[in-house]
């Protein structure tokens, strides 16, 4: 089945210590994105990727991290998480750069 | 800038009533559109897009969309809904490119839809 796997779904974490969300695809899609989703909000930007070694910062980049070695993985790290960055977070990924698939997202909450 | 506007934030329908949810859009050129739709604890699916030709739109599950360049809008619209479309929908346009050659997605606040019997 196609589809983006993100781990965890649920993580509740303390001030400054360093996690790491991971996020794969099996469709072979070059371009991948990460996306916080807050209330009133809707989606933002995270970072996105065009292909491997290739990353850029979205609109929301402060306080994450990503890389991308493998086409398949893009992970999301936040080196020293704090409160503001609670959020749901969500990975996709697209074939056409536009049209994405999501995965079922990851629920951080930072206290 | 490409910006996205759903103007309600929340939306009561009865099953089997007729569904149109509003979106609008600004861009300067002929946008890329799409609706996504957000069950509780699922992420984002595709529910349609529009690239260009026809300004009518079919999707999954029955949904349709109409572009009206004259309007800057991209509705959705279902004749008769389910209790189980109740569920958030996200409007979303892509058009701005980069240098890098990267197209941004930008996607509206979204309108939370319930569904009573």
């Amino acid at each position: 089945e196609a589809q983006v796997t993100q781990n965890p779904r649920y993580l509740i974490t303390v001030t400054g210590k360093k996690l790491t969300v991971t996020c794969s695809q099996n469709m072979n899609h070059e371009y991948m994105s990460w996306y916080r989703q807050d209330p009133g909000l809707g989606l933002r930007q995270i970072y996105y990727s065009m292909n491997v070694e290739v990353t850029d910062k979205g609109d929301v980049p402060e306080g994450y991290k990503v890389s991308r070695k493998e086409k398949r993985n893009f992970p999301l790290i936040l080196e020293s998480p704090s409160p503001n960055q609670t959020s749901l977070y969500f990975c996709a990924s697209s074939w056409d750069r536009v049209s994405y698939t999501f995965g079922s997202g990851t629920r951080l909450t930072v206290v | 800038a490409q910006s996205v506007t759903q103007p309600d934030i929340h939306i009561t329908v009865s099953e089997g009533a007729s569904l149109e949810l509003r979106c609008n859009y600004s861009y300067g050129a002929t946008p890329y559109l799409f609706w996504y739709v957000q069950s509780p604890g699922q992420g984002l699916q595709l529910l349609l897009k529009y690239f260009s030709g026809d300004t009518l739109v079919q999707g999954i599950k029955g949904f349709e969309a109409e572009f009206k360049r004259s309007q800057s809008s991209f509705n959705l619209r279902k004749p008769s809904v389910h209790w189980s479309d109740a569920a958030e929908y996200f409007c979303a346009v892509g058009g701005v490119v980069n240098s890098g050659g990267y197209q941004k997605v930008t996607f509206g606040t979204g309108t939370k839809l319930q569904v009573i019997p």
